[in-house]
């Protein structure tokens, strides 16, 4: 069974900076590409960044490209999202989403979702 | 990037109906569509992908269909358990865009 857990989540300032974590299982981790989503309160679902299966190749957003950076560790089966010069609009559930393919295509399996807050 | 507008915004029916969902992009994406279905606090769940290929364990009165950049999802015989909302996502090409949801509402 897949399993990705995220944590890393909670409050911060705006400027702050955070950083995700997605802990993966039940699949071959390298073999997929995976990537981030966020929801904002009441919102749609966006999609922030993803990197490929081996971790050469990284995409972002516009917004978030120069503040988040986005990588893996295949040994340890884990996805990170490098969160920096945070800003109240970055505020929203954020996924950490397995891709059913080795480059991004469509996300088969989702985390439960971890809030990140931009506050002061 | 590509843009992806859903209609309706917000559709009301009765369990047994037959609903439509559609999805349309703002240039062609060559059928790279998938469409999600997401409950109140929980993640999203992959139903279709490429347009019309059903994701395992999904029941087949969901279908997908694709006319060059209109896309549609179409529940054949609403069940209690499809009252969502659901979304179509792109991946043709970078920014992965989701379309703004669809939220099916008991009527």
């Amino acid at each position: 069974e897949v399993q990705l857990l995220e944590s890393g989540g909670g409050l911060v300032q705006p400027g702050g900076s955070l950083r995700l974590s997605c802990a993966a299982s039940g699949f071959i981790f390298s073999s997929h590409a995976m990537s981030w989503v966020r929801q904002a309160p009441g919102k749609g679902l966006e999609w922030v960044s993803g990197l490929t299966g081996s971790g050469d190749n990284t995409y972002y957003r516009d917004s978030v490209r120069g503040r988040f950076t986005i990588s893996r560790d295949n040994s340890k089966k884990t996805l990170f999202l490098e969160m920096n010069s945070l800003r109240p609009e970055d505020t929203a559930v954020y996924f950490c989403a397995k891709d059913r393919n080795i480059i991004i295509t469509s996300f088969d399996n989702w985390g439960q979702g971890i809030l990140v807050t931009v506050s002061s | 990037d590509i843009q992806m507008t859903q209609s309706p915004s917000t559709l009301s029916a009765s369990v047994g109906d037959r609903v439509t969902i559609t999805c349309r992009a703002s240039q062609s994406i060559n059928n790279w569509l998938a469409w999600y279905q997401q409950k109140p606090g929980k993640a999203p769940k992959l139903l279709i992908y490429k347009a019309s290929i059903l994701e395992n364990g999904v029941p087949s009165r969901f279908s997908g269909s694709a006319s060059e950049t209109e896309f549609t999802l179409t529940i054949s015989s609403l069940q209690p358990d499809d009252f969502a909302t659901y979304y179509c996502q792109q991946y043709h090409s970078y920014g992965y865009t989701f379309g703004q949801g669809t939220k099916l509402e008991i009527k």
